[in-house]
């Protein structure tokens, strides 16, 4: 079983829409949960964190995170054209190891 | 916040060369950097762990002689390809361990994109 298990899509919405992405893992020892988006051909940029449970809002973005389920989610609200990218989730039981998901790539239509 | 800059951003070598990836901490001290791999529409791949003065340690099944890392300093840390293949053409990630309002979260470079020819 992976460490991190994402659902890699793709995800085909209309803009506008609400997107929701989730991630699952097995480490009950995992604390901090990260969200990256990815551009094409780009290296990935930090869109959320996470420490613990709870939920974490940032503009459009909602980070969410069950640790009772091993459970994390990211909502994004109003999507746009410019959300089109690939989005990771990854999770650190000490901040020094990194665990990636596959990635879920979104696409959304003007 | 933290930027990493990566540098070239594309490369294009024949087989047989060598090619050297630069990863530079900007406005920062970066004692661990990543170096990872990604293949089209797949995950990142930890190749390796790069720590300033002392040796890279490799993941399993990554070859140590032929992916050299170097972290020389506390900002800058080389990934070079030796004797590349067609193989190894992928996109190369770097990332520097940052601290960011309370919590360890990775930064990382724009990538580089090795095509072997």
């Amino acid at each position: 079983q992976k460490e991190v298990e994402q659902d890699p899509g793709p995800l085909s919405v209309p803009e506008g829409a609400i997107v929701s992405l989730n991630c699952t893992y097995s480490n009950s020892a995992f604390q901090y949960f990260m969200w990256y988006r990815q551009y094409s051909r780009k290296g990935p940029e930090l869109l959320m964190y996470t420490y613990s449970s709870g939920n974490k809002e940032d503009g459009r973005f909602t980070a969410q995170v069950d640790k009772s389920s091993k459970y994390i989610s990211l909502f994004i609200r109003d999507s746009q054209p410019s959300d089109s990218a690939t989005y990771l989730c990854a999770m650190s039981p000490t901040g020094n190891q990194f665990y990636f998901g596959t990635g879920t790539s979104l696409t959304v239509i003007p | 916040g933290a930027v990493v800059s990566q540098h070239p951003s594309w490369v294009i070598c024949k087989s047989g060369t060598s090619v050297k990836i630069e990863c530079r901490s900007l406005d920062f001290q970066a004692t661990t950097m990543f170096w990872y791999r990604q293949f089209p529409k797949q995950s990142l791949m930890l190749m390796a762990t790069s720590n300033e003065g002392s040796k890279a340690t490799y993941e399993q099944g990554v070859e140590k002689d032929k992916f050299l890392i170097n972290h020389a300093s506390l900002t800058l840390s080389t990934l070079t390809v030796t004797s590349a293949h067609p193989e190894d053409s992928s996109f190369y990630i770097c990332s520097a361990d940052t601290f960011d309002s309370g919590a360890n979260v990775l930064t990382f470079g724009a990538g580089s994109r090795l095509t072997v020819l």
